[in-house]
């Protein structure tokens, strides 16, 4: 079992250029989520997903899109890159139907926006 | 509104020792507490989840204990390794059907040989 796998591990963009980071897992977990990681701002939750066909806002969704097609894919789109999304990204999933039970992560994106 | 805090930020202690890391949380109506690892450049790895029925979890030399009407939990590491070394995350999830979950900003952990 690969567990949960985000595409690419690193990408530089410039402003203004869309791309998408791809979370993909083999583990069945109905929940998936998408977090940015900030020096002093801690962990934050961007788009989350209960099941294929469903999405929700977290915190901090501006400027990004998700979609759940099915149950193993949860990709993030940047519509238009801003330095202020110049982050690391996470996903994670987690058994069932919410965020309380468990969480596996990715090992990240590392996404650049000059 | 839920505030999670991480106190120390940062705990360098020699090989061997024991050792107690803080979360202290704002609303005491918790779903669940759960404490992850991170190393550098990595992802987080779940290492212990506590339900709010729960006083404590423990797995292998890791021990978490949870207080909700003190808002407080605290991670024990038992003989402590350089391997131990990484930052070390809480994060509280809310009560309820709108519950979030909140992570605090993480002690990093220096182990010395």
């Amino acid at each position: 079992n690969a567990g949960v796998t985000q595409t690419p591990k690193f990408q530089v963009l410039k402003t203004g250029q869309s791309m998408t980071l791809q979370c993909a897992q083999d583990m069945n977990h109905e929940y998936m989520s998408w977090y940015r990681q900030d020096p002093g701002m801690g962990l934050r939750l961007i788009h989350y997903s209960v099941g294929a066909g469903i999405t929700d806002q977290g915190e901090v969704p501006n400027g990004y899109n998700v979609s759940r097609s099915t149950t193993e894919d949860f990709p993030l789109r940047l519509l238009s890159a801003a330095p202020s999304q110049t982050s690391v990204y996470f996903c994670a999933t987690s058994r069932g139907t919410k965020s309380t039970g468990e969480l596996f992560f990715g090992e990240g994106s590392r996404l650049t926006v000059l | 509104k839920q505030e999670v805090t991480q106190i120390p930020a940062a705990l360098s202690v020699p090989e061997g020792e024991n050792l107690v890391l803080n979360c202290s949380f704002t609303d005491s109506a918790i779903y669940n507490l759960q404490w992850f690892r991170q190393d550098p450049g990595k992802g987080l790895t779940s290492l212990l989840l506590i339900q709010s029925s729960q006083r404590e979890q423990t797995s292998g030399r890791l021990n978490a204990s949870l207080d909700k009407s003190s808002g407080r939990s605290t991670l024990y590491i038992a003989a402590s390794q350089p391997g131990d070394s990484a930052t070390y995350l809480c994060a509280v999830h809310g009560s309820g059907n709108t519950g979030k979950l909140i992570f605090g900003q993480g002690t990093t952990l220096q182990v010395k040989p």
